[in-house]
């Protein structure tokens, strides 16, 4: 079985700072993991993902992460956050092949203060 | 660009009725998946299906049915609706890939916010 977590329903930072949304996650086998972000009332679109290789990850509209294994981590961070970052943030894991389904964290919502 | 639609934005029904949810790709996706989403719990899978004919049940398949009559097509299907269905559905697709070689992005579509009364 696989679960993952993420820290914070609820994340406020100021434009221009950094941001940090965290994801922890276990797994039975080595995982591969997504960042998914959802604009309000859009679906789901892709950010990122790791599969094998380089541990550090970078994705669309300046978003990285980096999979920490030691940890059974793999946060998301922006240096510089944008109004347009607001958005529902969604971590999810997978066993791989693409026919189980992705397992998804809770969500995180981003709120960026001008 | 991949390209996952589904039927309707928004949907009002009663409860007990029979509804159905369609989810069409056009990128000749094997695997399709439908989801639920609620406020704090996430997305939670439902079924899912590799093939046409095949299903596939996720994690909270009860009060849920699915149909894959065709390759580019997955319904999603209550069969008697009810007030705890009332929900945001996401239908998705990917590629299939063989011996854990990968894993394939999952394509959304905008989703259907259902409300049973």
């Amino acid at each position: 079985a696989q679960s993952v977590t993420q820290l914070g329903s609820h994340v406020s930072v100021s434009e221009g700072a950094l941001v940090l949304l965290r994801c922890n996650y276990s797994s039975s086998v080595p995982p591969y993991l997504f960042w998914y972000v959802q604009y309000p009332n859009q679906g789901l679109q892709l950010l990122l993902k790791y599969t094998t290789g380089a541990t550090l990850v970078k994705g669309i509209n300046g978003f990285e992460a980096e999979f920490k294994k030691s940890e059974t981590s793999f946060h998301l961070t922006k240096p510089s956050a944008h109004m347009s970052d607001a958005a529902e943030y969604f971590c999810a894991v997978s066993s791989g092949g693409g026919a189980d389904g992705l397992t998804f964290g809770k969500g995180t919502h981003l709120i960026i203060q001008p | 660009d991949v390209k996952v639609t589904q039927s309707s934005r928004y949907l009002v029904k009663r409860t007990g009725e029979k509804v159905f949810l369609e989810c069409v790709q056009d990128m000749d996706h094997e695997n399709m998946f439908w989801y639920r989403q609620d406020p704090g719990l996430g997305l939670r899978l439902i079924y899912f299906s590799y093939d046409v004919k095949m299903k596939e049940k996720g994690d909270i398949p009860e009060g849920y049915s699915v149909s894959r009559e065709k390759k580019e097509r997955f319904s999603l299907i209550l069969e008697s609706a009810s007030t705890n269905q009332t929900s945001m559905y996401l239908c998705a697709s990917s590629l299939f890939l063989f011996d854990r070689e990968g894993e394939e992005t999952q394509y959304f579509g905008p989703g259907t916010r259902l409300l049973v009364l």
